[in-house]
Order: structure tokens, then sequence, then C-alpha cells
């Protein structure tokens, strides 16, 4: 009865490869999101998704790439990995109101997804 | 620009204290703010979540409290248990149009000694 589940838990690769973060959530939301929370353990947005639409997009390079196929998955993956890329990537989601509609309600957060590159 | 700051970074306790950890943001225009928990290797579990027109929330030992005109946030923690380490998130969701995010503060990691 996972609400936000995410795959792989840890990923280990070398510099340079592609790979992929799988995440889904079965709360009915249907906003998403990736979250990036460095080494300091400072947490911030990377991109968010409503209903399979981006709208979010926080100056994350272009090497990363969300592709979200239905409201219940947002699917992260990183060509040309980088050194700087390792951190703890969370996927979230919730259910957001319409535009001048309220209130905001709370995030729904996975387990994160520990990358290092090497 | 837009921030949450949570000071001091750490925080060590003995078993049974009361305690108050602090949150400031820099603009009082806000949606909400919420407190999350995160435990060491682990996601981020919502603790309470506070709209802007309400002055506190509470659940069960947790009691947290805003201030929108200070841009302040405390969260109490009554009676505090070895259970309660962890690091304590404050969240907050500006006024900045129909595609506002979460901003995150960096996060008081307690430690509750028996």
């Amino acid at each position: 009865d996972t609400a936000v589940s995410q795959t792989p838990k840890y990923l280990v690769t070398q510099m340079g490869n592609d790979k992929s973060i799988k995440c889904e959530q079965n709360l009915g939301h249907d906003t998403m999101y990736w979250y990036k929370q460095d080494s300091k353990k400072f947490l911030k947005i990377m991109f968010s998704y409503n209903n399979k639409e981006l709208i979010i997009n926080e100056t994350v390079p272009n090497r990363f790439s969300p592709k979200s196929p239905d409201k219940a998955h947002l699917n992260l993956h990183i060509n040309s990995l980088e050194l700087g890329d390792s951190a703890v990537y969370f996927c979230a989601s919730s259910q957001d109101p319409a535009p001048g509609q309220g209130p905001w309600e709370t995030q729904y957060f996975g387990p994160g997804t520990r990358l290092l590159v090497l | 620009k837009q921030e949450v700051t949570q000071i001091p970074a750490a925080l060590s306790v003995p078993e049974g204290e009361n305690l108050v950890l602090n949150c400031s943001f820099t603009d009082s225009a806000i949606y909400n703010l919420q407190w999350f928990r995160q435990d060491p290797g682990k996601g981020l579990t919502s603790l309470l979540l506070i709209q802007s027109s309400q002055r506190e929330q509470t659940s069960g030992r947790l009691n947290a409290s805003l201030d929108k005109s200070s841009g302040r946030s405390t969260l109490y923690i009554a009676a505090s248990q070895p259970g309660d380490s962890a690091t304590y998130l404050c969240a907050v969701r500006f006024l900045t149009g129909a595609n506002s995010k979460l901003t995150f503060g960096k996060g008081i990691t307690l430690s509750v000694r028996p």
C-alpha cells in the first residue's frame, strides 16, 4: 500500500553513463515532483508535472529529462552522468488546487534514490 | 529572494525536555508552511501543515505556530523522546502565482539523548 514508490533505491554508476529513476504514486494525485538533496542535505525542487504537463523546471541541466507517461508516473532520465550528480533524488506527489482555488495541501514523498557517480 | 532559514543546524537535548525548533522566511506572502521529518536514509514525512490564514496546528506532542508578519514559525515538541531524533525541515509555499513551489530550509538535526 506504498503511497509514493521509487526504483531503484540505490544506484552506483560510472561517470558518462545514462541512467533512469522511476517513480509511481497510487494516491490519485495530479501533480508529481522531483527533488534533489545534496551532500549538505539541502533539498531543492528540480521539476514539477501536473497531469503529465511540465509546469516547473528549475534551471536543471538539460542532461536531466523527466517523462510522465501518465499522471501516476514521473520518471527521471539522466544522460552523461557527472560526479556532481551524486545526491539523493526524491519523488513527491500532491493534489494541487486549480488556479485561484485553494488550499494547497501537503506533498507525499518517496523513500529516495541514492545515486553515486564514480 | 525568497528563502527559508533554520538555525541552529543541529541540536542535542536530554530526554524529557520540551524544545522549540525555529524557522524564518523572507517573504510574508505565503500560501502555507509545512514541517517535515526526515529519518536517516529515509524520505520526508509531513508532520504539520499551517495554511496562511491559520496561527497554529497541533498533532500529539507537536505544535507548530505561524507568524506571517514577522516571517517566523516554531515547532514545539513536548516531552522529547529518543524516537524524536531526526532532521526536521521547514518548507514554505510562497505566493508566486499558479505554479508555486515549496522552498525548504536546510533542516535542524535533532538528537534526543536517553
